[in-house]
């Protein structure tokens, strides 16, 4: 069984500040891990993946998560926090193949100008 | 390319009726995936088809809720009859085959009054 927690319900930093969403994962098989965005009202948006390769991954928007396996983590972050980047974010977990993602149950983050 | 499509975006029905909606997924993506999102939680999947067939519907409520996938491609989810927690944003997403992410479309948003 795979499953996912999400630190923190609500996140709010400041314009310009670091953003640190956390993302710890439960899973009997090596895990694919996902980071999607939900704005308001519009359907979940892939941030970024890691399927095994580099355990640091790059994603859109300036955003970077890393996968640690002796922590079972794999924390979203972004050096600079823009009024833009406020939306709900979903950390999820998938074994290989065509599995079905298991969702954390998300973060909002407000970014205060 | 064009995205996962949905209709409607919006529904709204009474209790004890019953609902129907449609989802279009990417061209040429193999696997289609239903997902219900209750309001402050992470989407939960009801069903996965791969093509036509069905490989996971073990948290569908199959005693009000029905999916199909016909010809592998168009699928539709149906609720009969309705209950007040049926409110919900109901995601589609699809993917090819092999270990890609999940493509969301807009999501139809349920009213149950």
């Amino acid at each position: 069984a795979q499953s996912v927690t999400q630190l923190g319900s609500h996140v709010s930093v400041s314009e310009g500040a670091l953003v640190l969403l956390r993302c710890n994962y439960s899973s009997s098989v090596p895990p694919y891990l996902f980071w999607y965005v939900q704005y308001p009202n519009q359907g979940l948006q892939l941030l970024l993946k890691y399927t095994s390769a580099a355990t640091l991954v790059k994603g859109i928007n300036g955003f970077e998560a890393e996968f640690k396996k002796s922590e079972t983590s794999f924390h979203l972050t972004k050096p600079s926090a823009h009024m833009s980047d406020a939306a709900e974010y979903f950390c999820a977990v998938s074994g290989t193949g065509n599995t079905p993602l298991v969702f954390g149950k998300g973060t909002r983050l407000s970014v205060i100008a | 390319e064009a995205g996962v499509a949905q209709s409607p975006r919006y529904k709204i029905i009474e209790k004890r009726q019953s609902v129907a909606f449609w989802c279009n997924p990417i061209s040429g993506h193999a696997t289609l995936y239903w997902y219900q999102q209750i309001l402050g939680q992470g989407p939960k999947l009801l069903i996965q088809f791969q093509n036509n067939g069905v490989v996971d519907d073990s948290q569908l409520p199959k005693d009000r809720f029905s999916a199909e996938r016909l010809k592998g491609v168009d699928s539709t989810l149906k609720i009969q009859p309705a209950k007040l927690e049926d409110s919900a944003v109901y995601l589609c997403a699809s993917s090819p085959l092999g270990p890609y992410e999940q493509y969301f479309g807009p999501g139809t948003r349920l009213t149950v009054t």
